[in-house]
């Protein structure tokens, strides 16, 4: 088992509509998560964090984490064709800020 | 501010052919991660380093990859001998390591292909 899953996707939806991506991990003892944004052929780059239980709002991105099911999600609102990328879960795994990532979600928004 | 900046940026080399990636982190980070990308693995951690020290070099996929960091501002990662199955985008990240942000500043990628 890997040590964070996520699906492949592609996941496609219109513009205007809610992206709702997921990811699962394995490590019960893990604290922190993030998502990573990365457009085609550019290197991936920080868009939201999340340390506790429940959901933490910025903009039009919601990060939700349930630590009981290793679960962490990202919601997109109002999405826009500019969305379209792939998003990367990864979990924080020791000290040095050492990231474990998923092998993404590709977003496709579509006008 | 210059960012991660890596060398180069595209790679083309023939089976058996010794490869070098290179690195210049941003100044004042002392932490440095390489991680190697492809479709079917996705952004897997080969090696990190603290103040120019390997820390854990556990996903380094063989001794036929290396990796060294002989100062804060440069770092190498090399493989002698390349095969196909080496072909990947190749990125290195650094970030300051004294708070656990989980901000990883990215370098643009080295896409290496091994024929």
């Amino acid at each position: 088992q890997k040590e964070v899953e996520q699906n492949s996707g592609p996941l496609s939806v219109p513009e205007g509509a809610i992206a709702s991506l997921n990811c699962t991990y394995s490590d019960r003892g893990s604290q922190s998560f993030f998502w990573y944004r990365q457009y085609s052929g550019k290197s991936p780059e920080l868009i939201m964090f999340i340390y506790s239980n429940g959901d933490k709002e910025d903009g039009r991105f919601t990060a939700q984490l349930n630590k009981a099911s290793q679960y962490v999600s990202l919601l997109i609102r109002d999405s826009q064709p500019s969305d379209s990328a792939t998003y990367l879960c990864a979990v924080l795994s020791g000290g040095y800020n050492k990231l474990i990532f998923g092998a993404g979600t590709r977003l496709a928004v579509h006008p | 501010d210059a960012g991660v900046i890596q060398s180069p940026r595209h790679e083309v080399t023939e089976m058996g052919q010794e490869v070098t990636l290179r690195c210049k982190p941003i100044s004042g980070h002392n932490s440095l991660f390489w991680y190697r990308q492809t479709m079917m693995r996705g952004l897997e951690l080969l090696i990190y380093f603290n103040n120019n020290v390997p820390i854990d070099d556990s996903g380094m996929p063989e001794d036929r990859f290396s990796a060294k960091m002989p100062n804060a501002s440069f770092s190498t990662l090399k493989i002698q001998p390349s095969e196909p199955r080496d072909s990947a985008v190749y990125f290195c990240a650094s970030t300051p390591s004294d708070t656990n942000t989980g901000e990883l500043f990215f370098g643009e990628g080295s896409r290496l292909t091994v024929l």
